[in-house]
This record gives C-alpha cells, structure tokens and sequence, in this order.
C-alpha cells in the first residue's frame, strides 16, 4: 500500500537555490518523516515531524505539515551539489513499527 | 562502529535457487525491517520483526521467508518461488523511537 506520495517525481535546480518537494498521504498519523538516498545507498534519516506539530527546523532544512490537507513538504535552502540524491518521505499507519514511503523525488543540484 | 550492516554488497542468482541476504546489527534494536526497492520507485516492506522469534509478514512477502533467531540477526531468503527477485534490498531496524536506520543495501542481480 502507497501511503506518501511525493511531487514532484523529479527537481533540478542550480546550486545556490532553495528545492521544496511535497509530500501527500492518505490516512491519520502519528508522525511523518523525511528521509534522503544518494544513489545505490541505504537512506539516512533526515527529520522527524509529529501530527501535533506543524513546522520543523533542522539547519538547512525546513519541513512543514498540514494534517488537514494530509500533505507534508520539505524545503532544503541554499542547495549544493551534495544534496543530489533521492528524497522520501514516510508515515506511520498509527503503528510505531511500520513505515509506509512514498515514490520519492529525485534531486539534482547542478554546481 | 555501530550500525547495520548488509552483505554481499552485490549477489548473483540462477534462476530456481534460493538465495540468503544477511543483516546484522549492533546498536540493540527490537524491531529490524526488509524492503525491496526497484528502479526509481519507493521502498517495499517484505517482512519486519518486533521482537526475537516472532516477524510478521509485510505488503509483499510473497517468494520470501525469513528468521530472527538473534536480536542481531535478521536474514532474508529469497526463493525460487519469488518470480522476479531482481531488485535492490535494504535492511533497517528501529529502537526506542520511531526512526528507521538502514543498512547498505544488497543488489541481487538473477541470470
């Protein structure tokens, strides 16, 4: 079951821009996370928001959640070409143990 | 160094043979994860234990069994039942909060 879907599929910006990739999913939830993939890697966990939050700040990212319009996004400022990889998100089901991740987007930061 | 690892890095198989990935981790965490990820696409679960001795199957077990004999351990078997096994895996566990921590990651390639 698809539970996030993330939009765009795909970004390519140049280095120094801001990227913001958004987040949609379908049910009720705990907290949703932010996840990054550089190609051919495990994911690294980025930044965590609960359902009673509505704005997180980790340097330079920024995460925003509306559990109204069931919708999430994440915005990376002053982007480098290190932050070229795939960026997912992924919510609980009500349950602590599992994740469900959307399709992800693919970044490329152009130098 | 604490972490989770996965191995092989790259596993070749024949067509109707079975197949062990492995997964070990050190940082103590209850719950361990497998998905399967496939080109371009979002993460799968296959199965996840919560516990030692007991795993529940995930949205795509199917052609998969696994075993969680040791906290540490969580290998996944990939059968000749599994039609199209060719896919990249990825290994997580998860300890007292809910972020997952994944491993490296295994590529299995069928000939």
């Amino acid at each position: 079951s698809q539970q996030g879907e993330e939009d765009p599929q795909a970004l390519s910006i140049q280095e120094g821009e801001n990227a913001t990739m958004n987040c949609s999913y379908k049910t009720s939830i705990n907290n949703l996370q932010w996840y990054r993939q550089n190609s051919g890697r495990g994911l690294v966990h980025l930044i965590l928001i609960r359902s009673n939050e509505r704005e997180k700040h980790s340097g330079r990212l920024r995460v925003t959640l509306d559990t109204s319009k069931k919708s999430s996004s994440l915005l990376i400022t002053a982007s480098r070409a290190a932050d070229t990889a795939s960026y997912f998100c992924a919510t609980d089901e009500g349950s602590s143990y599992k994740l469900i991740f959307g399709s992800g987007t693919r970044l490329l930061v152009r130098p | 160094d604490g972490g989770i690892t996965q191995s092989p890095k790259y596993l070749f198989r024949k067509e109707g043979q079975n197949v062990t990935l492995s997964c070990e981790q050190n940082l103590n965490h209850d719950a361990m994860y497998w998905y399967r990820q496939d080109p371009g696409q979002g993460l799968r679960l296959i199965y996840y234990s919560q516990i030692v001795n007991d795993f529940q199957k995930g949205d795509i077990a199917e052609g998969y069994s696994v075993s969680r004999e040791k906290k540490e351990s969580f290998p996944l078997t990939v059968t000749s039942a599994q039609k199209n096994p060719t896919a990249f895996y990825l290994c997580a566990s998860t300890g007292a909060g809910d972020t997952q921590y994944f491993g490296p990651g295994t590529r299995l390639t069928v000939l």
